[in-house]
């Protein structure tokens, strides 16, 4: 069966320090992997999205970048936090569009 | 318009009543919807699928589609406590988008 790990499970990071979060799918192979961020009580922002190996598309222009070195591996990065980069952030796998999404277990960042 | 729109809630309902939760999408050419269940803190659970119009029953689970009306919702018949938790609904077009959530309280 597929699993998806992600981690670490909590992070607090002063501003103006890096980021470095890691995502990884086991059971499958060519997963699209994406990066959503879920401020407190609100909905669930796009972040970036991957097909394939080295193929990054984001939807929203900020500090953070993400990379997927890895059929397997997504993660996501920031060399300067800002405070408003706080909240929970999720991976997620599928097997393609009009399939439904797993989410890994997130991880909460505080900037603080 | 938002994209996918929720009512935030709360709903609030008593144990063993049938809660209905609804979520309108503003592109027609959608062609995948789903159901998640976040419980506080924790990351969302997929619980239902639904591609094409009707009604799809899981357990006691129900999700309705109606492409014409742009109109999905769920059904959670004799609902338990276990059940208080957000529920997102998802459709995807090119990509997955989500609603902001409907928070249900299932009271004893």
């Amino acid at each position: 069966s597929q699993t998806i790990h992600q981690w670490p499970a909590t992070l607090v990071q002063p501003v103006g320090s890096p980021l470095s979060l890691e995502c990884t799918v086991e059971g499958t192979s060519n997963p699209n992997l994406y990066w959503y961020r879920q401020a407190a009580g609100r909905g669930l922002q796009l972040l970036f999205y991957s097909v394939g190996i080295g193929q990054i598309s984001s939807e929203v222009p900020q500090n953070l970048s993400a990379s997927r070195p890895q059929d397997r591996q997504f993660i996501l990065s920031s060399k300067k936090l800002l405070l408003s980069d706080s909240g929970f952030y999720l991976c997620a796998w599928s097997l393609g569009q009009g399939n439904g999404y797993t989410f890994g277990s997130g991880t909460r960042l505080t900037v603080v | 318009q938002k994209e996918v729109e929720q009512n935030s809630g709360p709903l609030s309902v008593p144990e063993g009543a049938i809660a209905s939760l609804n979520c309108t999408y503003s592109d027609r050419v959608s062609q995948s919807f789903f159901w998640y269940r976040q419980y506080s803190g924790k990351s969302p659970e997929l619980i239902m699928s639904i591609y094409s119009n009707g009604d799809k029953e899981d357990g006691r689970f129900t999700a309705q589609l109606n492409k014409a009306s742009q109109y999905v919702s769920l059904l959670i018949r004799d609902s338990q406590p276990s059940d208080s938790a957000t529920y997102l609904c998802a459709v995807n077009t090119n990509d997955m988008r989500f609603g902001a959530g409907t928070r249900l309280t299932v009271k004893p």
